[in-house]
């Protein structure tokens, strides 16, 4: 079983309707739950965190995690074409100081 | 406030030879991370250091990979001999401190082993 699993992609979605993407993790002393976004060629960029359950939002982005199913989710909502990325999910562990990354997800906003 | 840099952005090798990568973090920054991306997959942690120490390089294939960091800054990944599967794009990362939440990753460096 794989540290961290994301749902396969691509995923399409039309412009201004919602992305959803989801993540498991198999650790449960994972304690911090990260989702980085990555353009095609360049290097991957932190656009949240969340290490409580619960709901967590910050502008379009909304990050769910739930501790007792060990799931996280990221919603984008009102999806724009810049959206278009692949998105990583990423799990540290309060014992350790690595992040475990999931092989990520890649959205396509059609205009 | 200066990224993360690395060097060179792309290299091209023949199987057998050795290649070496370099990465200056962010300054101040006193954790630096390597990682192998390869295509298609989530960056998988091959060595990280707290100042010029060790602090888990568990992923990291010994027999070929070597990575220092002398003074606490600067940091070399080094493979000899390359393999086909050493493709991928190698990407380092800095992080003021240990167990900090945000990684700042550096451009990183495209390796193709043909």
């Amino acid at each position: 079983q794989k540290e961290v699993e994301q749902n396969s992609g691509p995923l399409s979605v039309p412009e201004g309707a919602i992305a959803s993407l989801n993540c498991t993790y198999s650790d449960r002393g994972s304690q911090s739950f990260f989702w980085y976004r990555q353009y095609s060629g360049k290097s991957p960029e932190l656009i949240m965190f969340i290490y409580s359950n619960g709901d967590k939002e910050d502008g379009r982005f909304t990050a769910q995690l739930n501790k007792a199913s060990q799931y996280v989710s990221l919603l984008i909502r009102d999806s724009q074409p810049s959206d278009s990325a692949t998105y990583l999910c990423a799990v540290k562990k309060n014992s350790d100081y690595k992040l475990s990354f999931g092989a990520g997800t890649t959205v396509t906003v059609r205009a | 406030e200066a990224g993360v840099a690395q060097s060179p952005r792309y290299k091209i090798i023949e199987k057998r030879q050795s290649v070496a990568f370099w990465c200056n973090p962010i300054s101040g920054h006193a954790t630096l991370y390597w990682y192998q991306q390869i295509l298609g997959q989530g960056p998988k942690l091959l060595i990280q250091f707290q100042n010029n120490g060790v602090v888990d390089d568990s992923q990291l294939p010994k027999d070929r990979f070597s990575a220092e960091r002398l003074k606490g800054v600067d940091s070399t990944l080094k493979i000899q001999p390359a393999k086909l599967e050493d493709s991928a794009v190698y990407l380092c990362a800095s992080n003021p401190n240990v167990g900090g939440y945000e990684q700042y990753f550096g451009p990183g460096t495209r390796l193709t082993v043909t």
